[in-house]
């Protein structure tokens, strides 16, 4: 059974036009994060909630915002997609309570920018 | 310097043969290691964790070296099906949660 759920898998984006990413669980994990891997790179951290306390990494662009309505979801805004935001993004879940939690990701949604 | 370094790779080897990968980690208080597997276009799954003492799983063994912030991961008989990216994993506590800083991975192709 699916732990971490992306929707949608695949999704084209016209240059400048807003998309949302969508994450939900049912671990009932405290903790969701959104990575974004590219080619050949190594995912990267761009933001986490901890209930509903939100954390930036330093280097995340404003272009990307994150909203968690409740523990199961939680959205990955693009607000202004360029053609350097084609990635792979990653949602994923921990249950927070000690370093060594196993993250569970979920199968990505591969964004496509035209 | 990057916060988690890894073999440049890729590693071609026969089935049946013994890998290792290594990496190193540049923050002397990350608190957690882990080996994970990414397939190609797809999730990395968790493979491992890392422990001080060293630990085995089947054909997989990892090490630890803290002093030298220095992480391994040994593979022996060598599977078609272990063909995949190979990432090392630290992470750390942040403001809550713990974040996980990804090597870049190596890729492994085992041959018939």
């Amino acid at each position: 059974d699916a732990m971490v759920i992306q929707n949608p898998r695949y999704q084209v984006t016209q240059f400048g036009k807003p998309v949302t990413l969508s994450c939900s669980q049912t671990l009932n994990h405290n903790v969701m994060y959104w990575y974004q891997q590219k080619s050949s790179q190594a995912p990267k951290l761009l933001f986490h909630y901890y209930d509903k306390d939100f954390n930036n990494e330093a280097d995340t662009p404003d272009n990307f915002q994150s909203r968690r309505p409740n523990t199961s979801f939680c959205f990955l805004d693009i607000r202004s997609p360029g053609l350097g935001d084609a990635a792979m993004y990653l949602c994923a879940t921990s249950s927070g309570s000690i370093s060594t939690d196993t993250q569970y990701f979920g199968p990505g949604t591969r964004l496509t920018v035209l | 310097r990057k916060e988690v370094e890894q073999d440049p790779g890729p590693f071609n080897v026969p089935e049946g043969a013994t890998v290792a990968f290594n990496c190193t980690y540049s923050n002397s208080a990350s608190q957690s290691f882990f080996w994970y597997r990414q397939d190609c276009r797809k999730e990395p799954k968790l493979l491992m964790s890392v422990y001080s003492s060293g630990n085995e799983d089947g054909r997989f063994t990892a090490q630890l070296n803290r002093a030298s912030q220095y992480i391994s991961l040994l593979i022996r008989d060598s599977k078609l099906s272990d063909s995949a990216t190979y990432l090392c994993v630290v992470n750390m506590s942040s403001n809550s949660g713990y974040a996980l800083n990804f090597g870049k991975g190596t890729s492994l192709l085992v041959t018939p």
